[in-house]
């Protein structure tokens, strides 16, 4: 099983839908966790970090269940601009050891 | 703007030759810098963690001979692909955080090689 697991896509909405994924983590020893946006041919972009009580940022909402060991990422009134691939990422250990999850492509249709 | 700076964007070269890539954390001290591939249409691997100071730790399947890192400052991170090949080929990329557990990664712009 992989430490980091995220559902690959991809999601293909409509312009203006809310759309959510998740991403799951298997150490409990995870420390931080973060959400961040690749567009195609391009690095990643830090697009929010994720804090136990939840936070939001914008049109976007990231939530955080340590239970459960999983992260979310809700993205409300979706743009076309939104189109990418969201990676979350998991850290630990004083950042020494950080953990990618495989990506969830998201596409966003007129 | 950028706390990340990689160099160069792109590469293009004969097989056979051997290309150094540069990664420098901007206004920060990064003892621990770390280095990716990417291939096309696939997710970011993390290919090694490299340690200013020290050898670097490389993932389990990455030639440590192939790939030398060389991290001789706080500032800065090298990675040279030895007599690179097509199969070299891909999207490398570079991260640091500042120190602290919950510091993001910050990605530099990325270095496209390709191999001819």
């Amino acid at each position: 099983r992989k430490e980091v697991e995220q559902d690959p896509g991809p999601f293909n909405v409509p312009e203006g839908a809310t759309v959510a994924f998740n991403c799951t983590y298997s150490n409990s020893a995870s420390q931080s966790f973060f959400w961040y946006r690749q567009d195609c041919r391009k690095e990643p972009k830090l697009l929010m970090s994720v804090y136990s009580s939840g936070n939001e940022d914008g049109r976007f909402t990231a939530q955080l269940n340590r239970a459960s060991q999983y992260i979310s990422l809700l993205i409300r009134d979706s743009k076309l601009s939104d189109s990418a691939t969201y990676l979350c990422v998991v850290s630990y250990s004083s950042a020494s050891k950080i953990i990618f999850g495989s990506g969830t492509r998201l596409s966003i249709r007129p | 703007g950028a706390v990340v700076s990689q160099h160069p964007s792109w590469v293009i070269c004969k097989s056979g030759t051997s290309v150094k890539i540069e990664c420098r954390s901007l206004d920060f001290q990064a003892t621990t810098m770390f280095w990716y591939r990417q291939f096309p249409k696939q997710s970011l691997m993390l290919m090694a963690t490299s340690n200013e100071g020290s050898k670097a730790t490389y993932e389990q399947g990455v030639e440590k001979d192939k790939f030398l890192i060389n991290h001789a400052s706080l500032t800065l991170s090298t990675l040279t692909v030895t007599s690179a090949h097509p199969e070299d080929s891909s999207f490398y990329i570079c991260s640091a955080n500042r120190q602290g557990a919950d510091q993001p990664q910050h990605f530099g712009d990325g270095t496209r090689l390709s191999i001819l």
